[in-house]
């Protein structure tokens, strides 16, 4: 069974960091592209940003670039996201999701999500 | 930036009745079009990928179609349990979602 187990969320004041982790298991987490994809209370679905298989090619929303750095560990099954200069508008649930695979190029579906994690950016 | 607009906002349907739902993209985005369903508190399910081929364990009554521009979901006999928001998202591009269909009890 695929699990995806978020941590980290915590209220964090602007302009601070904060770095979340997911641990994944019950599939081969070295295979597959990795997301966080995030919603904040109440609204639609954002994604947030990719890693490929191997940590070789990440990609991010307009909306984090240079403040949020993903990265993976495929030893311990684990992706993070490095969140810096934190704003109001990042609080949100942060899911950590799986890309299916279906296909060749980088990135295809997201079939299995976390529950998330919540950040809350408050003074 | 690969725009997703979703319509109705909000549908209300009767238990049994068809519900059909639509995603339309700014530009082309081939077949690469994925449908979720979401229910409060709960994350996201994959449903619909490649724009018309079902996930696994997702019942037959749940349908996509299209490409390129315009898809549809379609519910064929809305259960009780499919009542939920659902959002479209392309992959052609770097991921992008709509904002979402919520489909009511009417």
């Amino acid at each position: 069974e695929v699990q995806l187990v978020e941590s980290g969320g915590v209220v964090v004041q602007p302009g601070g960091s904060l770095r979340l982790s997911c641990a994944a298991s019950g599939f081969t987490f070295d295979d597959y592209t990795m997301h966080w994809v995030r919603q904040a209370p109440g609204k639609g679905l954002e994604w947030v940003s990719l890693i490929s298989w191997d940590g070789g090619s990440t990609y991010y929303a307009d909306s984090v670039k240079g403040r949020f750095t993903i990265s993976r560990d495929n030893s311990k099954n684990s992706l993070y996201l490095q969140m810096n200069s934190l704003r109001t508008e990042d609080t949100a649930l942060y899911y950590c999701a799986k890309d299916g695979g279906f296909g060749d190029s980088k990135t295809t579906a997201i079939d299995y999500w976390g529950q998330g994690t919540l950040v809350t950016v408050s003074s | 930036e690969i725009v997703m607009t979703q319509s109705p906002a909000t549908l209300s349907v009767s238990p049994g009745e068809r519900a059909t739902l639509s995603c339309r993209a700014s530009q082309s985005v081939s077949s690469n079009l994925a449908w979720y369903q979401q229910k409060p508190g709960q994350a996201p399910r994959l449903l619909i990928y490649g724009a018309s081929t079902r996930a696994t364990g997702i019942p037959a009554r749940f349908s996509g179609s299209g490409s390129g521009t315009e898809f549809t979901l379609t519910i064929s006999s809305l259960q009780s349990e499919d009542f939920a928001v659902y959002y479209c998202q392309q992959y052609n591009n770097w991921p992008h979602f709509g904002q979402g269909t919520r489909l009511e009890i009417k």
